[in-house]
This record gives structure tokens, C-alpha cells and sequence, in this order.
């Protein structure tokens, strides 16, 4: 059984650049979160989808962020003008409809971003 | 989310067992407790849950005592593989779609 899937493990931008990270969830699962870490920092909660829904976006920056989680492929989080700031780890989790344990979530082993 | 409250950081000896608290002094009546390991260049790995009381899985033991404000993960005879942060994470089922990390406790196991 294939875990969630991120690519690019790493990812260099200069600033002003675009930054597009990939996320395969977990097969079967129609749930897909992505959280932000910064060195020596918790996970900081970014956006919430379900099968081309938007659901909980309340962690995601108002401007140059978006995410997609499209009925065929993988989810998107989209970083427009990156800037040096941005540069930290992306992780990718997802959770299936009926899960065995609450708050259970299935992470990948992220994306580092870093923007020059 | 209730808020919680861990060590930041804990060393041990190979062998030895671990013991992590975490305070929790806001948990609701809804409210389970989850433990999360990360291991550096990873993303976190879901470890044991519980309500009340104790709970036993093949990692690790979890202890909660009756009043729940504090819970505490332990980990039997360490090696030096489980050096990671470890997180305690406390919500009910509606707030599992945000889970709060904060910043963990980074165990250090040493030879």
C-alpha cells in the first residue's frame, strides 16, 4: 500500500517565482490537508479539501496561496511571488471517510521549499 | 482545540522506558488525546489515542488519569531510533480536520 506521495522532495524558487507542490493522497482516501513547518516549529495548519472542495482554508495566507484537490489527479498548493519567508518544509496529510482513530491523519514526507 | 503543554525536549538512555507529559487542563468532554512522532525529515506518524484511562498498542502506552487534564505517552525500553518530537495533540472529532501541533517534545535517546 503506497503512502501520500509529495513532489518534489525539494524544491528551490527564486523570489517572485511560482511554486506548485503535489500531493497523492493515500488510495481511497478522499481527504487532504496541508500543514507548513518552519525550523524547530510545530506544524502550522494550512488548508482543508475534500474531492474538489474547499473545506477549511482558515490557516492559508489571503494572498498568493491556493490549493486544489481536483476529482482526478493530485492535490495542488500553489505558492504565486514566492518570497524568502515562504521557505520552509510543506506537508501533505490525508485521512480516509471512516477512520479507525480520531484525528488519525497520514502525512508524506513533505516538500522542502526554499526561495533564494 | 484545548490547549497543551509538553516538555520541550527529554534525554534517555538506550533501554530505558519514557515518559512524556503532557498537560491538557482545558480538554473538553469531547475531547481525544493523540500522540504524533516525527522523525527529522518526515512528516508525523500517528502513534496512539485515548479517552480515558490507559491504552496499549505494539509502541507505546498511554495513561490518562481521571480527571484528564494531563495525559502521559510512555515508551517502553528506548533505543536509539525513537529519537524524534513528539507531539500531543488534544481535540474531538469536529476539530479533526485542524490539528494543532505545537511545538512538541524533541527526545534524544542517548548510547
Amino acid at each position: 500500500n503506497a503512502g501520500v506521495m509529495q513532489n518534489p522532495r525539494h524544491l528551490v524558487r527564486r523570489r517572485g517565482q511560482e511554486a506548485r507542490l503535489r500531493c497523492s493522497p493515500v488510495k481511497g482516501h478522499s481527504h487532504v490537508y496541508w500543514y507548513r513547518q518552519l525550523p524547530e516549529e510545530g506544524l502550522k495548519f494550512m488548508v482543508y479539501l475534500q474531492k474538489e472542495n474547499i473545506i477549511d482554508e482558515s490557516g492559508m495566507p489571503k494572498e498568493r496561496f491556493s490549493a486544489e484537490f481536483p476529482k482526478e489527479g493530485p492535490s495542488i498548493l500553489r505558492i504565486q511571488q514566492v518570497v524568502r519567508g515562504d521557505s520552509a518544509a510543506y506537508f501533505c496529510a490525508s485521512s480516509p471517510d471512516r477512520g479507525y482513530n480520531y484525528n488519525e491523519q497520514f502525512f508524506g514526507p513533505g516538500t522542502r521549499l526554499t526561495v533564494l | 482545540l484545548a490547549k497543551t503543554t509538553q516538555p520541550i525536549s527529554m534525554d534517555s538512555y538506550e533501554g530505558q522506558e519514557v515518559n512524556i507529559t503532557c498537560s491538557h487542563n482545558n480538554i473538553a468532554t469531547n475531547d481525544y488525546i493523540t500522540w504524533y512522532q516525527q522523525f527529522p525529515s518526515q512528516g508525523p506518524r500517528f502513534i496512539i489515542q485515548g479517552y480515558k484511562t490507559k491504552v496499549t498498542n505494539e509502541v507505546a502506552s498511554l495513561f490518562i488519569p481521571a480527571d484528564r487534564k494531563s495525559s502521559t505517552l510512555s515508551l517502553p525500553r528506548v533505543s536509539l531510533s525513537d529519537t524524534a518530537v513528539y507531539y500531543c495533540l488534544v481535540g474531538d472529532r469536529a476539530g479533526a480536520n485542524n490539528l494543532f501541533f505545537g511545538t512538541g517534545t524533541r527526545l534524544t535517546v542517548i548510547p
